[in-house]
């Protein structure tokens, strides 16, 4: 597809089970960023992955956040025990390289946790 | 860590007005960028500036980083309907320059 894709769109889950958010990025962009978005309150950024680099965590809020990334594709965000704190959307963004290049977002996942 | 602040928190106008709104830091950036986000979607991006004493426009748009490269302003001029949405301003945070920091957004419904 032409832009950011992500799934699922909308997540319920109960408190304490894991979940996994899947970002498809732009073909050809090597960077590729997580975001979280409260209702009502601005993006926070979790994590940064440029090409083979070690990726920028220092977003993330607990150990219970990881992601991976296979090579300059897919991305996937693993929240484990999931809290009700959690409930946000969850966006993920890349752009061509790093640096001031444009960021290019998807349309989010919104989880709920029960 | 950096925090942008965003003024107003919430805009209502009427359908042709100006609309102004401004975003501050405590901290200097050196780039800052204006995006926006409808219902349901991701934030896109509307204007970037690079330079201290910038001003660049995008169609009814209007951006200009502050001297101080401590805050920014947006300016939208004859808003339509379509203009609704979340307004963010937005700048490289830490060491790591592709890390984004957001303000708390403004809020824009245009009265047809």
């Amino acid at each position: 597809g032409a832009g950011v894709s992500q799934s699922p769109s909308n997540k319920v889950t109960e408190k304490g089970k894991d979940v996994e958010l899947r970002c498809d990025p732009i073909s050809g962009h090597t960077a590729l960023y997580w975001y979280r978005q409260r209702l009502g309150q601005g993006l926070e950024f979790l994590i940064y992955f440029q090409g083979n680099s070690a990726p920028d965590k220092s977003g993330l809020p607990s150990d219970r956040f990881s992601a991976e990334r296979t090579g300059e594709s897919v991305s996937t965000l693993t929240i484990q025990r999931t809290q009700q704190e959690d409930s946000a959307v969850y966006l993920c963004a890349s752009s061509l390289g790093s640096g001031v290049d444009t960021q290019y977002f998807g349309p989010g996942t919104r989880l709920t946790v029960l | 860590g950096q925090q942008l602040n965003q003024s107003p928190q919430s805009m209502f106008i009427q359908e042709g007005e100006d609309v102004s709104m401004n975003c501050t830091s405590s901290s200097i950036f050196n780039t800052w960028l204006w995006y926006k986000q409808d219902p349901g979607e991701g934030p896109v991006l509307l204007i970037a500036l690079y330079k201290a004493g910038e001003l660049t426009s995008n169609g009814r748009l209007t951006a200009q980083f502050g001297i101080t490269r401590k805050d920014s302003f947006l300016n939208i001029s004859a808003s339509i309907p379509s203009d609704v949405g979340i307004y963010f301003c937005a700048g490289p945070g830490g060491t790591s320059y592709g890390k984004l920091t957001f303000g708390q957004g403004t809020i824009l419904t245009v009265h047809p």
